[in-house]
């Protein structure tokens, strides 16, 4: 069974700061791995994939994410955070063996940046 | 750019109402899915479609069904609302190509079941 576990419901930081988000996954093989990005009453919007290849990830709004599979981490990342990156994110993986199913989406972590 | 449109933002109805979620995408994709999202436990999957007049079972179906009549719209319907089916609904969609790509979602639907 495919699972993903953000262990850290809300992280702080201050803006102009780096900013990690983390996330672990666990699948029988090698992950399709998402992030999103969640603002208040909006729906969740698509930042960055991992699919194969290069394991440094560049996505939307400066956000990257690393893959590391001996760690079973996609843990996103920005060098400097913005007062406007706070929302709530979500990763999410698919097991490429299991077909076309529905993505399993991790519980989310609340970020907030402080000015 | 996809657009999956869900048809109302907020949502008021009484227990022991039947309620319709409408949720339409205009890139015909054939993937649709329902969820619903609660605070600290994340997102739901309820049901989801590959096809027209398909559905399958998610995590949490039941009170809940779902309709595919057409390619391009999804609906949820809750057959007799109780308090607490009270939540926000997310409908997405995604193309069928392996797995690969992102599913797409609307702005949710957050209902109020009094």
């Amino acid at each position: 069974a495919q699972s993903v576990a953000q262990p850290e419901d809300q992280v702080n930081v201050a803006e102009g700061n780096p900013l990690t988000v983390k996330c672990t996954y666990s699948v029988s093989g090698n992950p399709y791995l998402f992030w999103y990005v969640q603002y208040p009453n909006r729906g969740l919007q698509f930042l960055l994939k991992y699919i194969t290849g290069d394991n440094l990830v560049k996505g939307s709004y400066g956000f990257e994410a690393e893959f590391n599979k001996s760690q079973t981490s996609f843990h996103l990342k920005k060098p400097s955070a913005l007062v406007s990156d706070s929302a709530l994110y979500f990763c999410a993986v698919r097991d490429p063996y299991s077909g076309n199913t529905p993505l399993v989406f991790g519980k989310g972590t609340r970020l907030s940046v402080i000015a | 750019d996809v657009k999956v449109t869900q048809s109302s933002r907020y949502l008021v109805k009484r227990t022991g109402e039947k309620v319709f979620l409408e949720c339409v995408q205009d890139m015909d994709h054939e993937n649709m899915f329902w969820y619903r999202q609660d605070p600290g436990l994340g997102l739901r999957l309820i049901y989801f479609s590959y096809d027209v007049k398909m559905k399958e079972k998610g995590d949490i179906p039941e009170g809940y069904s779902v309709s595919r009549e057409k390619k391009e719209r999804f609906s949820l319907i809750l057959e007799s609302a109780s308090t607490n089916q009270t939540s926000m609904y997310l409908c997405a969609s995604s193309p069928p190509t392996g797995g690969n790509q992102p599913q797409h979602f609307g702005d949710g639907t957050r209902l109020s079941i009094l």
